[in-house]
């Protein structure tokens, strides 16, 4: 199994401001994936990050506002950019499992943007 | 795009009942997979099912994945309180390694 670490856990930031959320595996994986979870919703994905590509970004989601780095196997930034109260939400990191039978995901970032 | 669908929304139940929740997805599945999450944590991987027709069982938990493949159900028998949480279903389309996320059963357990 992965072990997903993310930082910081949870804050709480003015709207226009942004933030960077980081997330560490302790394996080397392919692909991590980035998600989003609204109060009481599922989980939405943001974009799939490949180390030494630009990231995929699933539709509704633009670079612009949610930047993401893949500088190595293991690491990965996700950036909340010029934020609204709206991108209150949960930020989850998620990688594969083996053979890709299951997918492990990181505690989460808990963000209120006021 | 694919979408998948959950229902019940939300279900509260008294310990020892059963608990059903059923998943539809817009299109064909490679596989699907079932996840946790309780309230405050994160998902947690529960099962994968791969196969047309396929049921696999945890305890007092069965999955079954339709014989089109694109529909799922878990049951639990005899709910317990330690049950409580959100169930999700995530799909896979074939050809793409991200999961589409189901719309999520919650399931409330009174004791």
């Amino acid at each position: 199994s992965a072990v997903i670490s993310q930082k910081p856990s949870r804050d709480i930031c003015q709207r226009g401001t942004s933030l960077t959320i980081q997330c560490q595996v302790d394996s080397q994986v392919t692909m991590m994936f980035w998600y989003r979870q609204q109060p009481g919703q599922s989980l939405t994905l943001i974009a799939t990050a490949n180390q030494g590509s630009e990231a995929t970004y699933e539709s509704g989601f633009v670079i612009d506002k949610f930047p993401i780095s893949r500088p190595n196997l293991t690491f990965s930034t996700l950036t909340v950019s010029n934020m609204s109260p709206e991108d209150s939400s949960i930020y989850l990191c998620s990688v594969d499992g083996q053979g890709a039978e299951t997918q492990y995901f990181g505690p989460g970032t808990r963000l209120l943007v006021l | 795009g694919q979408q998948v669908m959950q229902i019940p929304q939300y279900q509260h139940v008294q310990e020892g009942e059963d608990f059903t929740t059923y998943c539809n997805s817009s299109t064909t599945l490679s596989n699907i997979q079932w996840y946790k999450q309780r309230p405050g944590g994160h998902p947690v991987f529960l099962i994968q099912l791969v196969k047309s027709g396929e049921v696999k069982k945890q305890k007092r938990l069965t999955f079954q994945f339709g014989e089109a493949k694109k529909n799922s159900s878990l049951h639990i028998t005899a709910t317990q309180t330690t049950d409580v949480g959100t169930y999700f279903c995530a799909g896979r389309d074939t050809g793409r390694r991200a999961l589409t996320f189901g719309s999520g059963t919650r399931l409330q357990v009174q004791p």
